[in-house]
This record gives C-alpha cells, sequence and structure tokens, in this order.
C-alpha cells in the first residue's frame, strides 16, 4: 500500500527565501510527525499533529519555522526567511494510534533533503 | 526522557549474528524499548519494540534484561542490505524520544 510521501524530495533555497515542504500521511492515520535530521545525526522532533490539531510544537527552532495541517491529512511545514543551519532533512512521520505514546510504530517518509546557500 | 547510549559503530560478516547492546540507564517505568534502522536517503524504519524480557519478530530479537538499563538488538545471519544506521529509543511518548546518532553497522562480504 502507499506509504508516507514528502515532496519535493530536495530543495535548494537561497539564503533569505522562503519554502514549504509537504507530507502527505498515510490515509486515516490520526497523528502526523515532523522531524529535523542533520547530517550525521538522529532525527529532532519538530512538532506534532492529532488530525488538525497541533498539539506539540516545543521542538520548532525558532519562529521562521511554522507547520499546519488544516484538514487533518496532509501537512506543510514552511520555512520563512531561510539561514545555512537551516540545512538538512526534513522527515514526516504518521501513525493511527492518536495518544502519543511510544507502543504503535511511526511510519516515515523518505524526507525532503533541504540545502541553503 | 530517558536517553540511550549505543557504540558509534560496528563491523560484521555476511552469514553472522550482529548484536548491538544499547544502556537506557534513567528509564523511567512507563518507557518502552524501540529499535529503527535507517538507510541512506531513507526515512527510518520500524524494527521492534518491547518492554521486558525478549520479544522475536521476522527480522530481529530484543533482549531487556529485568532491570532494564539496557537492551540488545539481535541481527540474525546478516547480509550486505543489512549494513545501515540503527537508532534503540526509550520513552513512552513519541515525540519525546531521543534519538542519538544510532550506531552505524557495516556488513562486509
Amino acid at each position: 500500500g502507499a506509504g508516507v510521501s514528502q515532496s519535493p524530495r530536495y530543495k535548494v533555497a537561497k539564503r533569505g527565501q522562503d519554502v514549504a515542504l509537504r507530507c502527505d500521511p498515510i490515509s486515516g492515520h490520526v497523528s502526523l510527525f515532523w522531524y529535523q535530521q542533520a547530517l550525521g545525526q538522529g532525527p529532532e522532533f519538530l512538532t506534532y499533529f492529532q488530525n488538525e490539531a497541533q498539539l506539540d510544537k516545543s521542538g520548532l527552532p525558532s519562529d521562521r519555522f511554522f507547520a499546519e495541517r488544516p484538514e487533518g491529512s496532509v501537512s506543510t511545514l514552511k520555512i520563512q526567511r531561510t539561514q545555512q543551519e537551516d540545512s538538512a532533512v526534513y522527515l514526516c512521520a504518521s501513525r493511527t494510534e492518536a495518544s502519543g505514546a511510544s507502543q504503535e510504530t511511526q511510519y516515515f517518509g523518505p524526507g525532503t533533503r533541504l540545502l541553503v546557500l | 526522557l530517558a536517553k540511550t547510549t549505543q557504540p558509534i559503530s560496528m563491523d560484521s560478516y555476511e552469514g553472522q549474528e550482529v548484536n548491538i547492546t544499547c544502556s537506557h540507564n534513567n528509564i523511567a517505568t512507563n518507557d518502552y524499548i524501540t529499535w529503527y534502522q535507517q538507510f541512506p536517503s531513507q526515512g527510518p524504519r520500524f524494527i521492534i519494540q518491547g518492554y521486558k524480557t525478549k520479544v522475536t519478530n521476522e527480522v530481529a530479537s530484543l533482549f531487556i534484561p529485568a532491570d532494564r538499563k539496557s537492551s540488545t538488538l539481535s541481527l540474525p545471519r546478516v547480509s550486505l542490505s543489512d549494513t545501515a544506521v540503527y537508532y534503540c529509543l526509550a520513552g513512552y511518548r513519541v515525540y519525546q524520544l531521543i534519538w542519538g546518532a544510532g550506531t552505524k553497522l557495516i556488513i562486509k562480504p
């Protein structure tokens, strides 16, 4: 079946440019997560949605980062005025379970590799 | 939040059993232990999860001693395609899991 998809797969932006990264979760999945993965490091949590509600955004590194999931399915992570330190892979994950407990696995997309020049 | 410690890298050979040990000294009562695998240019993929004793599935086994302060991922008869980064995670809320840098496993022919 279809997994989590993300687009674009690669994005090159000039410093100061705004970017939008899209995540299509598995159909019917309630929870959606965004992560940032720097080169050689593990993913770091950015934000979490349960349906359309953003329940936790404690991992967003600055107010230049904004995420939304208006209809409880597709989500967009927007980065305004990109900086070189924003260069990373941005991963999206989804799962059916709503509580946030770790007993149920997350399904990850392939990620969007962002390079800010 | 439980932080985990695992080897930065490991080498092994095709056909061997590989054991990756992870320590999580401050694991909490409700925390589960979860392992993910990640190939280059892909998102992490769930391998196995457990709470205590032993869990086995079609790809791996997970051994957790009674004190739960460590765990061991066992991959039987590895092949070249098992070359990847393996992450050990300990926690209850999935969005509070601390991933760390993982263990880079290299399988040689």
